[in-house]
């Protein structure tokens, strides 16, 4: 099975900051890593397919990157309303795996 | 207009059994993979199982290999996942997610979720 290690768990920010999470899976991957967005109570939002294609409707000030083994997830000047839980998953094959999320709380 | 509904969802005793089911509409269920993903109160998500469009492909995490079983029926837009011998930590929400195309593609659609707690 392919481990997916998403850091960090949790971290603090101010609205205007510029965050960024990595995510790194245990084996090649290639390019086949999502990343959501999910709200408490809600189900996941999809943000990000093929490491770095923004979803339609998808603010520009998020941004992924990354191939292979190594990713990683940018918000450009956090807003208030990406106060949340985001999470990595791989889709390059089965079992299908998540990484284990970070939530992003107002500092 | 919410493309998928799960329901089925309760309380049930340790080693008992369950069905979800997932409803869908807005779309050609037939066209699409499904899959089913839980997320235990207070943790990360946790793929479960996929089936492919025609219903001749599954996939399951090993967590619930030989437990649980994943089916649909066409007909019907609906989605099945059959929870067999229920232990204590399949307590969660059970989303039904529609893949963009093949088991493997990212889900654009994601219902609501449905709890099941097992005591």
């Amino acid at each position: 099975d392919i481990q997916m290690t998403q850091s960090p768990s949790s971290l603090s920010a101010s609205v205007g900051d510029r965050i960024t999470i990595t995510c790194q899976a245990s084996q090649d991957i290639r390019k086949y890593l999502i990343w959501y967005q999910q709200r408490p109570g809600k189900p996941p939002k999809l943000l990000i397919t093929d490491a770095s294609t923004l979803e339609v409707g998808v603010p520009s000030r998020f941004s992924g990157g990354g191939s292979g083994t190594d990713f990683t997830f940018t918000i450009n000047s956090l807003q208030a309303e990406d106060y949340a839980t985001y999470y990595c998953q791989q889709h390059d094959s089965f079992p299908l795996t998540f990484g284990g999320g970070t939530k992003v709380e107002m500092k | 207009e919410v493309p998928l509904l799960e329901s089925g969802g309760g309380l049930v005793q340790s080693g008992g059994s369950l069905r979800l089911s997932c409803t869908a509409s807005g779309f050609t269920f037939s066209s699409y993979a499904m899959s089913w993903v839980r997320q235990a109160p207070g943790k990360g998500l946790e793929w479960v199982s996929s089936i492919s469009h025609t219903d001749d492909r599954t996939y399951y995490a090993d967590a619930v290999k030989g437990r649980f079983t994943i089916s649909r029926d066409n007909s019907k837009n609906t989605l099945y996942l059959q929870m067999n011998t229920l232990r204590d930590e399949d307590t969660a929400v059970y989303y039904c997610a529609k893949p963009r195309g093949g088991a493997l593609r990212p889900p654009d659609y994601w219902g609501q979720g449905t709890l099941v707690a097992v005591s």
